[in-house]
């Protein structure tokens, strides 16, 4: 089955600085990468996804960039603020209905 | 649009005592179901999911079950808790595949 490596596992910067987030997968099949945003005891939830025939995704402060051919992904924010402090998981998807997902990296924004 | 529900939201049982968590899906017809489970501080672990009525895959045994009894709604059980099934509960669901997974309110479950 598919194997999604999510680095580094816990991140620490300073507001307004830059954060990013890095996956590789094993499947090359797997052509949809989403990625959820899981603040303290609630629910994951989508922040931006990206499929295979685009290389590159933006949403505001938050950007996606995806590497077909090394099959690795990442997740970029911008100008960060203590709001973007959270748990974020990247996850990879082919056609079978399910996704796997990276061990999770949570993201402290220091004032 | 569509809405999610999961209840109970909190759960405390005692060892050895049987579970019944539901979610029911709104505003869709046929819609993928999963349960996922997450440990304290801990990633997402796929349990069970349902591509229709009646259709379950299981993902990791134990001593946990699902079931379909309806379009819209799955349930996630157990005939006796262990201390391990402690965990967040989390019921998602989409319609096709791959697509986005939508994830409900969860439910925390605390085995004693």
């Amino acid at each position: 089955g598919e194997n999604v490596e999510q680095h580094p596992s816990t991140l620490s910067v300073q507001e307004g600085d830059s954060a990013v987030i890095k996956c590789t997968y094993s499947d090359s099949a797997s052509n949809y990468f989403p990625w959820y945003k899981q603040e303290l005891g609630k629910r994951p939830q989508l922040i931006i996804d990206i499929r295979s025939n685009v290389g590159e995704k933006k949403d505001q402060r938050i950007a996606v960039t995806l590497n077909k051919t090394a099959k690795h992904f990442s997740l970029h924010i911008t100008e960060t603020q203590p709001e973007d402090s959270a748990v974020y998981f990247c996850a990879a998807s082919k056609n079978d209905y399910k996704l796997s997902f990276g061990a999770g990296t949570t993201v402290t924004v220091r004032a | 649009s569509q809405t999610i529900h999961q209840w109970p939201a909190t759960l405390v049982q005692p060892v050895g005592s049987p579970l019944s968590l539901e979610c029911t899906v709104e505003g869709t017809s046929n819609p993928n179901l999963y349960w996922y489970r997450q440990a304290a501080g801990r990633g997402l672990q796929l349990l069970f999911y349902s591509v229709g009525i009646g259709q379950i895959s299981s993902e990791v045994p134990q001593n946990l079950s699902a079931s379909r009894p309806q379009d819209r709604q799955f349930i996630l059980s157990s005939k006796k808790l262990l201390l391990s099934d402690s965990g967040f509960y989390l019921c998602a669901w989409t319609v096709g595949g791959p697509e986005t997974q939508y994830f409900g309110p969860g439910t925390r479950l605390l085995v004693l």
